[in-house]
């Protein structure tokens, strides 16, 4: 994972807006994805764009991406404590192989 | 479907003894993958199948660690002998279609395994 990068923890208040940060240097991925890993539990796919795709939105989660920077954001909108889980940004390897970051840790407090 | 199962939840052994970490994967899905996730490491690809073949094992750490897939509706991980340093969180995958040409991984729950 060391070539798609994350800040390791991210704490916000329940109500506000969580934003995840990531950069990845490969530049040759089709699909760049965001996972979340509650407590005890595997990853689950939470949202994905295509690399042509600037921005997608789905409910309270909004994926940007820019790829002149290589950095791709999840944003999610009224963050409930139910969200607190890690975020993990994840692109497409090669073959059917997918890179993963390290993870932020995202933390709501009441 | 029940999604991908893998047993045993939880594993406590003692170094040197044999561990097998077993997947059923998602049935119809012709990829499997095999991770392992730690605080030190993050989470790492040890191997991954298609067609019930080993594609792309250079993640297996040494020769203790094997895998196999013997059809398509089971696989193992096996650590022999294993050690402190192999306690971590075993991971299985199927790689599922999404719309649009993209594909996911859908993970099991793991296994969490504890060498003494």
């Amino acid at each position: 994972g060391e070539d798609v990068e994350q800040s390791l923890f991210l704490s916000v208040r329940e109500g506000d807006s969580s934003v995840i940060n990531c950069t990845y240097t490969d530049s040759s991925s089709t699909y760049l994805y965001w996972y979340k890993q509650e407590p005890g539990a595997g990853l689950q796919l939470l949202t994905y764009i295509f690399s042509n795709m600037d921005m997608k939105q789905d409910q309270r989660l909004t994926v940007l991406l820019n790829k002149k920077d290589k950095h791709l954001s999840l944003r999610i909108a009224d963050t409930q404590t139910g969200d607190s889980a890690i975020y993990f940004c994840v692109r497409t390897g090669g073959g059917n192989k997918l890179t993963f970051g390290t993870g932020t840790q995202l933390k709501v407090e009441l | 479907d029940a999604g991908v199962i893998q047993s045993p939840r939880h594993e406590v052994t003692e170094m040197g003894q044999e561990v097998t970490l077993r997947c059923k994967p998602i049935s119809g899905h012709n990829s499997l993958f095999w991770y392992r996730q730690t605080m030190m490491r993050g989470l790492e690809l040890l191997i991954y199948f298609n067609n019930n073949v080993p594609i792309d094992d250079s993640g297996m750490p040494e020769d203790r660690f094997s895998a196999k897939m013997p059809n398509a509706s089971f696989s193992t991980l096996k650590i022999q002998p294993s050690e402190p340093r192999d306690s971590a969180v075993y991971f299985c995958a199927s790689l599922i279609p999404l719309a649009g040409g993209a594909d996911t991984q859908y993970f099991g729950p793991g296994t969490r395994l504890t060498v003494l």
